[in-house]
């Protein structure tokens, strides 16, 4: 099974800082990867897919890159909204994988 | 609006079975695989079973495998997930999404259903 990394596997930030989570897969997957955000007793929501490509409807500060091995999520300017858990997924082959999350909290 | 619903979650004893459904509505179901992910309290998500958009072709999570089924009933736009000889372990909210088969992340998830096996 491809193991999926996150990193760190929790911050602090305040609003409007410029966070970036990091995701790294144990073995080539491409560009099929995905990013979540997890808010409390709720269910994940995409927020990326393809490594870079936004979802319908999700802000622009959220941008995705990387490919292969190393991926980043990177959050231009926290805002209120946005502290929550984020998770990274391959989607390359099964079984699918998610990376341990990431849990952004406010300072 | 594009919608799943899950249901059919609830207490069970360890051994037990249980059924879970999630009905969707909003886009057309039977051109698109189906997922099961699930979520221990307080833990990261796990995948754990996908079937194709025709039915055919099913995958498991090693921790599931020979035990719990998935499905897909086209005509009511319904997929399930028959889960036998349940564990502790297997207590999680378990949500249904749209995709994880042909390259595909999940785009649209329930709101989940909780499940817990207690002995």
């Amino acid at each position: 099974a491809i193991r999926m990394t996150q990193s760190p596997s929790s911050l602090s930030a305040s609003t409007g800082d410029r966070v970036t989570i990091t995701c790294r897969a144990s073995q080539d997957v491409s560009r099929y990867l995905a990013w979540y955000q997890q808010k409390p007793g709720k269910a994940p929501k995409l927020l990326i897919y393809a490594a870079s490509t936004l979802q319908s409807g999700v802000p622009s500060r959220f941008s995705g890159g990387g490919s292969g091995t190393d991926f980043t999520l990177t959050i231009s300017s926290l805002q209120s909204e946005d502290f929550a858990t984020y998770y990274c997924q391959q989607y390359y082959s099964y079984p699918l994988t998610f990376g341990g999350g990431t849990n952004v909290e406010i300072k | 609006e594009v919608q799943l619903l899950e249901s059919g979650g609830g207490l069970v004893q360890t051994g037990g079975s249980l059924r879970l459904s999630c009905a969707a509505s909003g886009f057309t179901f039977s051109n698109y695989a189906m997922s099961w992910v699930r979520q221990a309290p307080g833990k990261g998500l796990e995948w754990v079973s996908t079937i194709s958009y025709s039915g055919y072709n099913t995958y498991y999570a090693d921790s599931v495998k020979g035990r719990f089924t998935i499905s897909r009933d086209s005509s009511k736009n319904t997929l399930y997930l028959q889960m036998s000889t349940l564990r502790a372990e297997d207590t999680a909210v378990y949500y249904c999404g749209k995709g994880g088969g042909d390259y595909s992340a999940f785009d649209i998830w329930g709101q989940g259903t909780m499940v817990t096996v207690s002995s």
